[in-house]
């Protein structure tokens, strides 16, 4: 079955340190994956898209990248901040339009 | 600029009542989807609508019901609610004719079922 996976429930850092967050994808080829943030008890937040054709995407800072030998997506947090401990969510674009989502990063930054 | 919004925002009912959740999509976003998102899960899909049709359905049990109307606004209909339909409904919407990847979320209700 086609799948998309977050290896890792939980990560804890160091304020000032680079959060790095894996998405896996097995049996097929996204055409582009998505990258939501989530705050508890609220809505997904919509952060990053990347393309397949696409090695990498900035956003402030922010940074996604695609290998598509790998099966990949890393997202990327430069200079964390106790503000970006949130959950994170890989997604892809399922057959119906919607959106299938890996399970999640929590991320924790401490000061 | 204009956002998703969801009524309520908290819901209590009781084992076998009806819960009507509605959805304000971001103006002219031509589609809606509707998710549930149970306690440390991910949000999962249960329908979709495309100019005020329905498009697509995934999870969505069938004491559930959904529609879009003239204003684009979309209500989630649930009846025979048992314990574990608690969870967050999120609606999110997105415009087909853009590039239609992007979908952005309410802020959800917040459902338990008593």
């Amino acid at each position: 079955s086609q799948k998309i996976e977050q290896n890792s429930e939980a990560l804890n850092i160091q304020e000032g340190k680079t959060a790095t967050l894996t998405c896996n994808y097995t049996n097929y080829s996204p055409a582009y994956l998505q990258w939501y943030r989530q705050d508890p008890g609220r809505g997904p937040v919509f952060l990053l898209l990347i393309r397949e054709n696409e090695k990498e995407k900035r956003k402030e800072r922010l940074k996604v990248t695609f290998d598509t030998t790998l099966k990949q997506s890393l997202f990327h947090i430069t200079a964390s901040q106790p503000a970006d401990s949130a959950t994170y969510l890989c997604a892809r674009r399922g057959s119906q339009g919607n959106l299938i989502f890996g399970k999640g990063t929590k991320l924790s930054v401490k000061p | 600029a204009a956002g998703v919004i969801q009524s309520p925002r908290h819901l209590i009912k009781e084992k076998r009542e009806t819960a009507t959740l509605k959805c304000y999509p971001i103006p002219r976003h031509d589609t809606v989807y509707w998710y549930q998102q149970g306690p440390g899960q991910d949000p999962q899909f249960l329908i979709s609508f495309y100019e005020k049709m329905q498009s697509d359905k995934g999870s969505i049990p069938d004491r559930f019901s959904a529609q879009q109307f003239s204003d684009y606004h979309s209500e989630l209909n649930m009846s025979s609610l048992e314990l574990g339909d608690s969870a967050l409904y999120f609606c999110a919407s997105s415009l087909a004719s853009g590039s239609g990847e992007t979908q952005y979320f309410g802020p959800g209700t917040r459902l338990l079922v008593l």
